[in-house]
């Protein structure tokens, strides 16, 4: 099955630093990486996502890139603001013959200090 | 417009008894998947249907089970509840999974402890 894994599990940067974090799968048939943020007690919310033919997205201070032949992606967030603090999750979704699995990473919790 | 609205939001079991979960997509959602978060980790997969059909499963036991009805609501069950079954079980929509959109809209989840 697949397998992701995050790094780092915590985070701190200044705020108006730049942030990264790091995923990386193992099942090379895993073709959508999307990036969630889940402020505490509340739901994941989608922030940005790859498709495995597209190398990097960008979408105002986030970037997504993708390197296929290592199997990584990571998520860039530049000018670090003191709300962009939360938990970040990868994810790596399987979508082959209308039949799905999504595996997430284990989070990010980003903590931007003011 | 309603997001995906899931009931209920809290609940306390103990060891061995049986708990059903429920959860109403976006309108014009046709799938829904479920996810199983323990406190500090991400979200597991636990199961995806598409037109009251099983599109997805991850990994785990038999307790487990789910549908969709043909108003594409979705029940969750789990039987002989364990302590390690408490969590916070997230439902998710999406439109189509066939088109390959993928984006999930999440619901604010049931938070589940087992005593």
């Amino acid at each position: 099955g697949e397998n992701v894994e995050q790094h780092p599990s915590t985070l701190s940067v200044q705020e108006g630093d730049s942030a990264v974090i790091k995923c990386t799968y193992s099942d090379s048939a895993s073709n959508y990486f999307p990036w969630y943020k889940q402020e505490l007690g509340k739901r994941p919310q989608l922030i940005i996502d790859i498709r495995s033919n597209v190398g990097e997205k960008k979408d105002q201070r986030i970037a997504v890139t993708l390197n296929k032949t290592a199997k990584h992606f990571s998520l860039h967030i530049t000018e670090t603001q003191p709300e962009d603090s939360a938990v970040y999750f990868c994810a790596a979704w399987r979508n082959s013959g209308g039949y799905q699995k999504v595996t997430f990473g284990t989070g990010t919790k980003l903590q931007v200090i003011p | 417009d309603a997001g995906v609205t899931q009931s209920p939001t809290h609940l306390i079991k103990t060891r061995g008894q049986q708990v059903t979960l429920r959860c109403s997509p976006i309108s014009g959602h046709k799938s829904v998947s479920w996810y199983q978060q323990v406190l500090g980790q991400g979200p597991q997969f636990i199961f995806q249907y598409y037109e009251k059909e099983e599109r997805g499963r991850g990994n785990f036991p038999d307790r487990f089970s789910a549908r969709q009805f043909p108003n594409y609501s979705s029940e969750l069950n789990v039987n002989a509840l364990l302590l390690g079954d408490s969590a916070l079980y997230l439902c998710a929509s999406t439109l189509n999974p066939d088109t390959n959109t993928g984006e999930l809209f999440f619901g604010e989840g049931s938070r589940l402890t087992v005593l």
